[in-house]
């Protein structure tokens, strides 16, 4: 069974930073690309994140370029997302999701990121 | 802001049809594939309808997916109570180069 499992999220002040996990298993995590989709508190689902299956190709949402990271270990089956100068419209659940150009076929539980002084 | 455009709600009554539609342009619908996802109350996204009209394995036939144009629509037919949940449509935007996301549309069983 395919699992994503995040973690990393948690309440933080505005400038500063978060590091966010997603532990995969049930599948070959190295053959397959990920992201990461956020959903702000009540509203609709934005895509943030992108990296190909060996990590050496990689985007990112304009409102997160330049602050936010995306990686992956494929040796310990995990992604990974740096947040870095967090704002208070970065607050919300953060999901990541197995697929590519908008065809994401497995979602984690997502981790809730609260940017707030 | 997204740029893909759905109704803010849609309802019926349980055994009723409804259709949600998604409107677009010719940078994201009316060229590439369009993905309908379902939210239900509290749980992540699941994919519903994926490249335009196919239903993943433990989707009821229920759900259907098409597209004309720069446009897209999900239509739910034989309503029920566990359908309730948000509908969001994706593509990918040639433009933006990056896929996106529509408003989303509630769904409610009267």
């Amino acid at each position: 069974e395919v699992q994503l499992v995040e973690s990393g999220g948690g309440l933080v002040q505005p400038g500063g930073s978060l590091r966010l996990s997603c532990a995969a298993s049930g599948f070959t995590f190295s053959n397959y690309e990920m992201n990461w989709v956020r959903q702000a508190p009540g509203k609709g689902l934005e895509w943030v994140s992108y990296i190909s299956s060996r990590g050496d190709t990689i985007d990112y949402a304009d409102s997160v370029k330049g602050r936010f990271t995306i990686s992956r270990d494929n040796a310990q089956n995990s992604l990974y997302l740096q947040m870095n100068s967090l704002r208070a419209e970065d607050t919300g659940l953060y999901y990541c999701a197995r697929g590519f150009t908008a065809y994401y076929v497995y979602w984690g539980q997502g981790t809730l990121v609260t940017v707030s002084s | 802001q997204s740029v893909l455009t759905q109704p803010i709600s849609a309802s019926g009554t349980p055994g009723q049809g409804v259709t949600v539609s998604c409107s677009g342009s010719t940078s994201n619908i009316g060229g590439n594939a369009v993905n309908w996802y379902q939210q239900l109350p509290g749980a992540a996204p699941r994919l519903l309808i994926y490249f335009n009209h196919h239903r993943p394995s433990g989707v009821p036939d229920r759900f259907s997916g098409s597209k004309s144009g720069t446009s897209a629509s999900l239509a739910i037919s034989g309503l029920q109570s566990e359908d309730e949940a948000d509908y969001y449509c994706a593509a990918w935007d040639d433009s933006l180069n990056g896929p996106v996301f529509g408003t989303g549309t509630k769904v409610t069983v009267l």
